[in-house]
């Protein structure tokens, strides 16, 4: 399993509140991201992490904050979470031979 | 925009048959592609493939890469229920962060 977890691994809340998932890592891989997984949609990159405080947008950032304050965590945000953003939350590392092992998911619920 | 196309959507067959699975694609910066198994869970790894015409083998499992014609296939010989799956594929481009674009997946179900 590459040594990811994420927390937590389900959550419901309301729109307009803030929401953090955590992704932790214990295996000091430098490379994390983030991706959310819909329907018709596939799995889609919303922001990664090239190092501690080193991070990057990806492809549906928009409404998605990040921090990597240390190595083994990375934090992402929905400041103010909306029904669109109901999804399942997928954290990856990039491990041995440049390949992305992911993390179990967090289904998110957003009513 | 990168686009990485997977054909067919879903596919239906009994055990024992075998399937191919298709993956276009259309990046900047290629660097690898990578297939994935998914059953209702966080995809697992199973092929990164780099270089064209050399088959990447796993059990009934296998794949190929043609660099040329921007395409691989997944072939699973002898299916079994437990190849129900959705299988994705995805590519890995260049330039720092190689980051991963995704297919849509195929959706396998293998009745017994």
């Amino acid at each position: 399993d590459a040594g990811i977890t994420q927390s937590p691994r389900h959550k419901v809340t309301e729109t307009g509140t803030p929401v953090t998932l955590r992704c932790h890592q214990t295996e000091n891989h430098r490379y994390m991201y983030w991706y959310r997984q819909d329907p018709g949609h596939g799995l889609r990159l919303i922001h990664y992490s090239y190092g501690v405080k080193d991070t990057d947008k990806g492809e549906v950032s928009d409404g998605y904050s990040v921090s990597r304050s240390k190595t083994e965590d990375f934090l992402l945000t929905l400041e103010s979470a909306t029904s669109s953003q109901t999804s399942v939350y997928f954290c990856a590392i990039r491990g041995g031979s440049e390949t992305q092992y992911f993390g179990p998911g967090t289904r998110l619920l957003v009513l | 925009e990168d686009k990485v196309v997977q054909s067919p959507l879903s596919l239906v067959v009994h055990e024992g048959d075998t399937v191919t699975l298709n993956c276009s694609y259309e990046v900047t910066n290629f660097r690898s592609l990578l297939w994935y198994k998914q059953e209702k869970k966080a995809p697992t790894f199973l092929f990164m493939l780099t270089s064209s015409g050399i088959e990447k083998k796993s059990g009934r499992l296998s794949s190929i890469l043609d660099k040329k014609e921007l395409f691989s296939i997944l072939n699973i010989t002898a299916t079994q229920t437990g190849d129900s799956a959705v299988y994705l594929c995805a590519v890995q481009t260049q330039g720092g962060s190689e980051k991963l674009v995704f297919g849509k997946g195929t959706k396998l179900t293998v009745n017994p």
